[in-house]
């Protein structure tokens, strides 16, 4: 089993859909967990971490965290054609500050 | 957000030859930095982390004798490949962060070496 999974899609979307992203990993120990946005031949930026059990909110972006269940999901509100993207979640190694990556899922935003 | 440079952005060389890839923090101390390595449509791996004046930690099957890792200052960690070969081409990518348990990584631009 993959400590972090994550479908690979692609997730394909009209523009002002809402676009949901799902991560679940291994290690009931983490709690860490990040989302980050890349763009093809560009190097990973950040979007949202979070800590906590709950949503967490930022913009059009709100972040999921369930660690009963072991996931965490990125919604997208009203997506736009520039969110097309792989986003990728990391979830850092239990209580540590080392990341492990999933493979991202492609999100494609159609106008 | 907290910015990262890398320097060459991209680098094309013979193979057999040593490349070194630097990874400044520009606004910011980290503490630590990450290493990591990615082929075209897969995920990110992590090579190593280091930590400022320590020895790097390298993830398994990577080998450290191929990948020097130097984390001189809080500023500045250099990866050197070397004795590249053309299966070393890849995307390298280096992150900062300030280490504690929480804390989200800050990427630097990335650098495309091509062996030929």
């Amino acid at each position: 089993q993959k400590e972090v999974e994550q479908n690979s899609g692609p997730l394909s979307v009209p523009e002002g859909a809402i676009a949901s992203l799902n991560c679940t990993y291994s290690d009931r120990g983490s709690q860490s967990f990040f989302w980050y946005r890349q763009y093809s031949g560009k190097s990973p930026e950040l979007i949202m971490f979070i800590y906590s059990n709950g949503d967490k909110e930022d913009g059009r972006f709100t972040a999921q965290l369930n660690k009963a269940s072991q996931y965490v999901s990125l919604l997208i509100r009203d997506s736009q054609p520039s969110d097309s993207a792989t986003y990728l979640c990391a979830v850092n190694r239990g209580g540590s500050y080392i990341p492990t990556f999933g493979r991202g899922t492609s999100l494609i935003v159609h106008p | 957000g907290a910015v990262v440079s890398q320097h060459p952005s991209w680098v094309i060389c013979k193979s057999g030859t040593s490349v070194k890839i630097e990874c400044r923090s520009l606004d910011f101390q980290a503490t630590t930095m990450f290493w990591y390595r990615q082929f075209p449509k897969q995920s990110l791996m992590l090579m190593a982390t280091s930590n400022e004046g320590s020895k790097a930690t390298y993830e398994q099957g990577v080998e450290k004798d191929k990948f020097l890792i130097n984390h001189a200052s809080l500023t500045l960690s250099t990866l050197t490949v070397t004795s590249a070969h053309p299966e070393d081409s890849s995307f390298y990518i280096c992150s900062g962060s300030w280490g504690y348990r929480h804390n989200e990584q800050f990427f630097g631009p990335g650098t495309r070496l091509t062996v030929l």
